[in-house]
């Protein structure tokens, strides 16, 4: 079985200002890897995702991603957040070796300052 | 290419009442899966379905919910004699084949909020 591990609840940032939202894995088995953003009231929107290849993945909005084997880790960076950033970032995982259940780590809130 | 629809958004039940949420796939998709996020959670999984079959509801409540994904129509989630526990949003994502198995990406509806009153 498969968890995520979303080690920040909040995340306050100013304008312009670079982000990290951290998330760790466990799994047995080979996995993918996402991220989706949720905005107030809305559905989950998939930023990115990590199927096999360059461990640094490329996303919308400017989002990128590095996976880490080792480190069971697939961070999300952004270099430079707007205000229009403020908003839930959920990491999740599905298990390469089954079908498509995705578990979802506990999400991450992004407030961007003004 | 209409995305995932879900209806209706906003669902307010009383203790006792049944909810029933429609969930339609993006075209071409014929994988549904339903989770919910309960307030200040991340999503869980619920159930997986194929038109008409269930392929994994292990994370469904034993009692009062239930799931069906006919030939024809929406995926309907259905919950009995709702309780405030189960207030929450209640998302469906659709993809085309084996979702994320074969590195496809299940897409998300806008959910449905459910109040019990």
């Amino acid at each position: 079985a498969q968890s995520v591990t979303q080690l920040d609840s909040q995340v306050p940032v100013f304008e312009e200002a670079p982000v990290e939202l951290r998330c760790n894995y466990s799994s047995s088995v080979s996995v993918y890897l996402f991220w989706y953003v949720q905005y107030p009231n809305q559905g989950l929107q998939l930023l990115l995702k990590y199927l096999s290849g360059s461990t640094l993945v490329k996303g919308i909005n400017g989002f990128e991603a590095e996976f880490n084997k080792s480190q069971t880790s697939f961070h999300l960076r952004k270099p430079s957040v707007h205000i229009s950033d403020t908003a839930e970032y959920f990491c999740a995982v599905s298990d390469q070796t089954s079908y498509d259940k995705v578990i979802f780590g506990p999400g991450t809130s992004l407030s961007v300052i003004p | 290419n209409a995305g995932v629809m879900q209806n209706p958004r906003h669902l307010v039940r009383r203790r006792g009442q049944e909810a029933r949420l429609r969930c339609s796939p993006m075209k071409g998709h014929s994988h549904v899966y339903w989770y919910r996020q309960l307030p200040e959670e991340g999503l869980k999984f619920m159930v997986y379905l194929q038109k008409e079959n269930i392929i994994d509801e292990s994370g469904m409540p034993k009692e009062r919910f239930s799931a069906e994904f006919p030939k024809e129509g929406p995926s309907i989630l259905r919950i009995q004699q709702v309780v405030r526990g189960d207030s929450a949003a209640y998302f469906c994502a659709s993809s085309p084949s084996a979702g994320a198995r074969v590195g496809d990406t299940q897409y998300f509806g806008p959910g449905t909020r459910l109040t019990v009153l």
